[in-house]
């Protein structure tokens, strides 16, 4: 199986249902944060990403939340769906590649 | 559009051996660089670079080198293979630096790497 799941929180969600994922950054001095999504045996995926100028931005059923005085990002899904089933992770940028912080990520599994 | 290709999707390497985990791009992309996932853990930078020609070291470069002759390809060398590095290995490249306004990273499908 994919090793990259071991020991990842899963959070299990029925179909159709919304889904809230959330991560803690750690760097106050972030000001780029973007949401990837990865399939098993997949690499990662751009979702959507928020500027620290911003606390909300909106795509195609994702939502992403910025929370700056705790730190705190969510990824909200709605209506999710089984094609969703992945592991989701966020990454913190205080500024070029060598100021990139990737998380270890929450896996979702969509009940049918 | 064929995006990030790596080659191979799996391999087993002996302790000591060496190998070059390759790594082409279509996409024009100036920004390329290598990860290393382990069980655990977020993406750890490896190398990356800015353009041909021109690489740096990320977070964990030890036992790797690279290098980046054209703007499509950026291989990955393990000079002596050691445990320590069985990992998915993935490679990414972009049109500009992360944290740039709608610069999207695109990633390859990664490497199984087995080091026995």
């Amino acid at each position: 199986g994919e090793s990259v799941g071991l020991h990842l929180p899963t959070l299990s969600v029925q179909e159709g249902d919304n889904s809230i994922i959330n991560c803690a950054y750690s760097n106050s001095a972030s000001d780029y944060f973007i949401w990837y999504k990865q399939e098993s045996g997949k690499g990662p995926q751009f979702i959507i990403d928020i500027r620290s100028n911003m606390d909300k931005r909106q795509g195609q059923r994702v939502t992403v939340l910025l929370n700056k005085t705790v730190k705190h990002l969510s990824l909200q899904i709605a209506a999710t769906q089984p094609g969703d089933s992945a592991v989701y992770f966020c990454a913190e940028n205080s500024g070029g590649y060598q100021k990139v912080t990737f998380g270890t990520g929450t896996k979702l599994q969509v009940i049918p | 559009n064929a995006g990030v290709t790596q080659t191979p999707k799996f391999q087993v390497l002996k302790t000591g051996q060496s190998m070059t985990l390759q790594c082409a791009q279509d996409m024009n992309h100036e920004y390329m660089s290598w990860y290393r996932q382990d069980p655990g853990m977020g993406l750890r930078l490896i190398h990356y670079s800015v353009g041909a020609g021109i690489t740096d070291q990320g977070e964990v470069p030890n036992g790797y080198n690279v290098s980046r002759s054209t703007t499509e390809d950026f291989p990955l060398r393990l000079l002596s293979a050691a445990p320590s590095q069985t990992s998915v290995y993935f490679c990414a490249s972009s049109s500009d630096f992360p944290g740039t306004a709608n610069t999207e990273a695109f990633f390859g499908q990664g490497t199984r790497l087995t080091v026995v």
